[in-house]
């Protein structure tokens, strides 16, 4: 059983789209986590959310929203997307009051 | 930006113990030390994590110096499969538990 999902696992689109990625965790945990790794495979946090509430929110351009319609699910919604967007984006997600985060497989975006 | 340093990249034979060093010598005192790993481009998995104590579990060992301003990772016998970026990374004590990841060390295990 895959513990946190993310779809789709490949996104090719056209700069001044909008696109969305959609993450899931079974786990039962209440914190939840976008990071983004670029070209230069440097991986940094975006947001994060604990209970469908926004924690963590870092210096992201405001076209990033990022929305958890439960606990479970973190979707990330993109819009005009521009080149520098292309990069794997990783979902995450940590139960309250444990340390470990668990990663998705992540979504390579590609914007053209 | 990140508060560990670690070399770039390492070779090790295959069976035999890795080292994997890490350096964090502005750490507080309440400072976690993680280790995680990414092998080829999927999402990190988590390894080890320790506060002053040394660590073990089922997949490494964690040695972290008295002073605590610096760590090994040590994988005992690797295989091919641990092949991989390995991440130091010191938690923010914000309480969001934010980790931030540095540059890591590409581990190769050579045949």
């Amino acid at each position: 059983d895959t513990a946190v999902s993310q779809t789709p696992k490949y996104l090719v689109t056209q700069m001044g789209n909008d696109k969305s990625i959609k993450c899931e965790q079974n786990l039962g945990h209440d914190t939840m986590y976008w990071y983004k790794q670029d070209s230069k495979k440097f991986l940094k946090i975006m947001f994060s959310y604990n209970n469908k509430e926004l924690i963590i929110n870092e210096t992201v351009p405001n076209r990033f929203s990022p929305k958890s319609p439960d606990k479970a699910h973190l979707n990330l919604h993109i819009n005009s997307l521009e080149l520098g967007d292309s990069a794997v984006y990783f979902c995450a997600s940590r139960r309250e009051s444990r340390e470990t985060q668990y990663f998705g497989p992540g979504t390579r975006l590609l914007v053209l | 930006d990140a508060k560990t340093t670690q070399p770039p990249s390492m070779d090790c034979a295959e069976g035999r113990a890795a080292n994997l060093p890490c350096n964090h010598s502005t750490i507080s005192g309440n400072e976690y030390v993680y280790w995680y790993r990414q092998i080829h481009s999927q999402g990190p998995q988590y390894i080890i994590h320790g506060l002053k104590n040394n660590e073990t579990n089922e997949m490494a060992s964690l040695i972290i110096t008295e002073d605590r301003k610096s760590s090994t990772l040590i994988l005992p016998h690797a295989t091919l499969r641990d092949t991989a970026v390995y991440y130091c990374i010191v938690r923010e004590i914000s309480g969001t538990y934010k980790y931030i990841f540095g540059t890591g060390t590409r581990l190769k295990v050579l045949a």
